[in-house]
């Protein structure tokens, strides 16, 4: 089965700062992955995704690029603010199914 | 547009007794997909169904556990005899239908058992 790997697990910027948050997949036939955030007490609210047959996907601060060669993906946010403090979560889906990494807690300091 | 609603919120069990989670998809949404998470965890999937039917169901343990999509009302993840390890918070994500592959979370129900 499918095996998302998620990096770093814990990330703390400076407010204005850049973050990238890293994923790697293991099935190539994964062709759809989401990105969520998760405020502590609530639901996953999904935020971006891209397909496999798409490079780079990009709205507003927050972009998506995806390597199927490698089978990476990555989440990259500008000019953070506080208020993106949250749990992110990368998946990929194969079949019907996601498959989620572990987390990642983003902590932006004011 | 209402969106994933899921209840009860909170729910605490004795070891032992059921435990009857339920899930109403957005509008217009016929899948529904049940998912776990442990305590600092990412999510691990359990089942997906249509209507009236189970199309996936190779995440959910197999005994104690049921999932079932009505033609009419909510979903239901039922967890019989609960144990201590069945601690989590059940998330349910609904989509549209076939071929469109968001997937929009619901709050969340946290199960405790004591």
């Amino acid at each position: 089965g499918e095996n998302v790997e998620q990096h770093p697990s814990t990330l703390s910027v400076q407010e204005g700062d850049s973050a990238v948050i890293k994923c790697t997949y293991s099935d190539s036939a994964s062709n759809y992955f989401p990105w969520y955030k998760q405020e502590l007490g609530k639901g996953p609210q999904l935020i971006i995704d891209i397909r496999s047959n798409v490079g780079e996907k990009k709205d507003q601060r927050i972009a998506v690029t995806l390597n199927k060669t490698a089978k990476h993906f990555s989440l990259h946010i500008t000019e953070t603010q506080p208020e993106d403090s949250a749990v992110y979560f990368c998946a990929a889906r194969s079949g019907s199914r996601l498959t989620f990494g572990e987390g990642t807690q983003l902590t932006v300091n004011p | 547009n209402a969106g994933v609603m899921q209840n009860p919120r909170h729910l605490v069990r004795r070891r032992g007794q059921e435990a009857r989670l339920r899930c109403s998809p957005m509008k217009g949404h016929s899948h529904v997909y049940w998912y776990r998470q442990l305590p600092e965890e990412g999510l691990k999937f359990m089942v997906y169904l249509q209507k009236e039917n189970i199309i996936d169901e190779s995440g959910m343990p197999k005994e104690r556990f049921s999932a079932e999509f009505p033609k009419e009302g909510p979903s239901i993840l039922r967890i019989q005899q609960v144990v201590r390890g069945d601690s989590a918070a059940y998330f349910c994500a609904s989509s549209p239908g076939t071929g469109v592959y968001e997937q929009y979370f619901g709050p969340g129900t946290r199960l405790t058992v004591t």
